[in-house]
């Protein structure tokens, strides 16, 4: 089975600073996805980038992926008090079934 | 279009008890996935359905069990509850899991007393 693992476990930045996390996992994707939580709470989709697709954007987020690596990157730009959540990746394959990691705890200080 | 819908929201139950939680997709996805998160272990992975078939099933008991109908609506039925299950219980939704993104729901909150 296919598990994301997210580091670091926790970050706390300065409203207006960027953040980065990072995801790493261990077999071959066809995608990797980034999800947001809020507390308590559904995830939410934030991004989805393919296993031919060396970085993507959406917004104020930017994504990396490094195959070779096998990681990814997850950069929030001009971070904002309402992006205080967790944040979890999600490398996907078609024949393994998915387990998410820990997440990254997100907080930002006003 | 709408998102996905879980029924109930928030949940009590007694030990010892059965419940049936309830996911409805969006609409034109196959694929519903069921999850159960904790404070300890996380966002844990129970089962997959695809086309009213399970494709996938996660590390847990045969408690825990669940089945979908012709119009991809699922649920996931917990039987002989325990105090451990207390949990949030969430589904989402996608076309096909392998290619497109995963929609969740906002989550069913189980308290077992």
């Amino acid at each position: 089975s296919q598990q994301g693992e997210e580091d670091p476990q926790a970050l706390s930045i300065q409203e207006g600073e960027n953040a980065t996390m990072n995801c790493s996992y261990k077999t071959s994707i066809n995608n990797l996805q980034w999800y947001r939580q809020n507390s308590g709470r559904g995830l939410v989709h934030l991004i989805l980038i393919r296993s031919n697709e060396r970085e993507k954007h959406s917004g104020r987020l930017r994504v990396t992926l490094d195959t070779s690596k096998k990681s990814s990157s997850l950069l929030i730009t001009a971070s904002r008090a309402a992006d205080t959540a967790s944040y979890f990746c999600a490398p996907w394959n078609r024949d393994d079934k998915i387990i998410f990691g820990k997440g990254t705890r997100l907080h930002i200080l006003p | 279009k709408a998102g996905v819908t879980q029924t109930p929201r928030y949940l009590i139950k007694t030990r010892g008890q059965q419940v049936t939680l309830s996911c409805s997709p969006i609409s034109g996805h196959r694929s519903v996935s069921w999850y159960q998160q904790t404070p300890g272990q996380g966002l844990q992975f129970l089962f997959e359905y695809f086309s009213e078939t399970q494709r996938n099933k996660g590390n847990f008991p045969g408690r825990f069990s669940g089945r979908q109908f012709s119009n991809s609506r699922s649920e996931m039925n917990v039987s002989t509850l325990e105090l451990g299950d207390s949990a949030l219980y969430l589904c989402a939704s996608s076309r096909d899991r392998s290619t497109d993104e995963q929609y969740f729901g906002p989550g069913t909150r189980l308290t077992v007393t």
